[in-house]
């Protein structure tokens, strides 16, 4: 499967603790995305990059959360002291360069974070 | 700013009967516009998309949808749903950083 991957799929950790989560982007593309979703809504968008420039983060909720994609391939989305208000799915996209029929977004299947 | 709406929170339709779900939007410059399905347990999968030309655009799966910029609308139809088709359906605007609306529920009756 050559799609857009996610690890894991679910977390489960207790408040205050730090949880790291891993996005694999589709081999060509050079954009990636991170989106949170809570219950009953529609993704809301927390940050982009392109190659391994991190373009918009004025978006990322808190201080608490930080992203990095060190080598343009695969990012990492980190929750510092975390809280039950961060329980969610936590969506990664990516898509290919600046073309046309290149620009959609293609999604992977989430991380779903639970925080006691 | 950028903003998406879906006025209708849940929908419930027969098996073979037609479908629109609507979605409104506010953006400042020509939109980039775009229904995405998402089933319970799968990701958001893209069904159609709008950048520019042609204002009726068809998708996946029998779907179509129509970019009316005087009405600042672009809602997907279907002429015949099928019991596949329940799932949530969400509408976006943007381009990287995407404006997704709340979505929207599709339930298919028997």
């Amino acid at each position: 499967d050559t799609g857009v991957s996610q690890d894991p799929r679910h977390k489960i950790t207790k408040r205050g603790q730090n949880v790291t989560f891993r996005c694999d982007p589709i081999s060509e593309h050079n954009r990636l995305y991170w989106y949170r979703q809570t219950l009953g809504q529609g993704p809301e968008f927390l940050t982009y990059f392109q190659n391994e420039a991190q373009l918009e983060k004025s978006r990322l909720l808190s201080d608490r959360f930080s992203a990095e994609r060190p080598k343009g391939s695969f990012s990492t989305l980190e929750i510092q002291r975390t809280e039950q208000g961060d329980s969610a799915m936590y969506l990664c996209a990516s898509s290919g360069p600046r073309l046309a029929g290149t620009d959609t977004q293609y999604f992977g299947p989430g991380t779903r974070l639970t925080v006691l | 700013a950028q903003s998406v709406t879906q006025p209708d929170i849940h929908i419930t339709v027969s098996e073979g009967a037609s479908l629109e779900l609507r979605c409104n939007y506010s953006y400042g410059a020509t939109p980039y516009l775009f229904w995405y399905v998402q089933s319970p347990g799968q990701g958001l999968q893209l069904l159609l998309k709008y950048f520019s030309g042609d204002t009726l655009v068809q998708g996946i799966k029998g779907f179509e949808a129509e970019f009316k910029r005087s009405q600042s609308s672009f809602n997907l139809r279907k002429p015949s749903v099928h019991w596949s088709d329940a799932a949530e359906y969400f509408c976006a605007v943007g381009y990287n950083d995407m404006r997704f609306g709340a979505g929207t529920r599709l339930t298919v009756k028997p």
